[in-house]
């Protein structure tokens, strides 16, 4: 149990193009999902709290307008990461929680984004 | 500013023996701690999760011990196998008191288990 899905998996966009990447709960209601970044040897940043039906909440620094987040159902959350540029070149990760055990977030395999 | 340091990048343990990895933490009051493991190019993978009010929680060959005073956790993994080698990453809840919010994770200790 506790499967998250992440698609795609890898995707290479020219810079200036907008880029969705889709998280998922495959066995159990997310309440909550999350983003994260992290870039080559380093700790996984959180980006945004997002929870079903309302407005995502983005930590310090994160642009809520370059990174478009939405949960419409208790299973799906998407970002879209608008006008792409190179240095958005990143590991994305989702986690979503929900169901027992709420403190656990489970992980998603996460997206490799290319910008050229 | 909150801060979690983890010991060292790279960890080389010989096959058998026990892995000790260390988790500190400065200006946080968690509820509790997780600990992940990440391989290259994967998402991390949930371990184990220990309360404030825990002192030791084991799961197989995996402990984990939390010290609120020394703010300190340290993770073990007995009789240890090649098959064990990653990154394993502590996370606390990113604001105090153990709300309901994204997680705050160190670096990552490299642990590579040598045949």
């Amino acid at each position: 149990g506790a499967v998250v899905s992440q698609h795609p998996s890898r995707v290479i966009c020219k810079s200036g193009t907008s880029v969705k990447i889709e998280c998922r709960s495959l066995d159990f209601q997310a309440t909550t999902m999350f983003w994260y970044r992290q870039f080559p040897k380093q700790s996984l940043m959180l980006m945004a709290t997002s929870n079903e039906g309302s407005k995502a909440t983005y930590e310090q620094g994160v642009e809520k307008d370059k990174f478009l987040i939405n949960h419409a159902s208790l299973t799906l959350s998407t970002l879209t990461v608008t006008s792409a540029h190179p240095e958005d070149s990143s590991f994305y990760i989702c986690s979503a929680r929900g169901g027992w055990g709420w403190e656990t977030q489970y992980f998603g395999p996460g997206t490799r984004l290319l910008v050229l | 500013s909150q801060k979690i340091e983890q010991n060292s990048e790279a960890l080389n343990i010989q096959e058998g023996k026990t892995a000790t990895l260390t988790c500190n933490y400065t200006n946080y009051s968690p509820a509790y701690l997780q600990w992940y493991r990440q391989d290259p190019g994967r998402g991390p993978v949930f371990l184990l999760l220990i309360r404030e009010n825990e002192k030791e929680k084991r799961k197989e060959r995996l402990k984990v011990t939390f010290d609120t005073t020394l703010k300190q956790s340290l993770f073990h993994i007995t009789a240890s196998q090649p098959a064990d080698s990653a990154t394993y990453l502590c996370a606390l809840d990113s604001q105090s008191g153990g709300g309901a919010d994204g997680l705050t994770f160190g670096k990552g200790t490299h642990l590579i288990i040598q045949p």
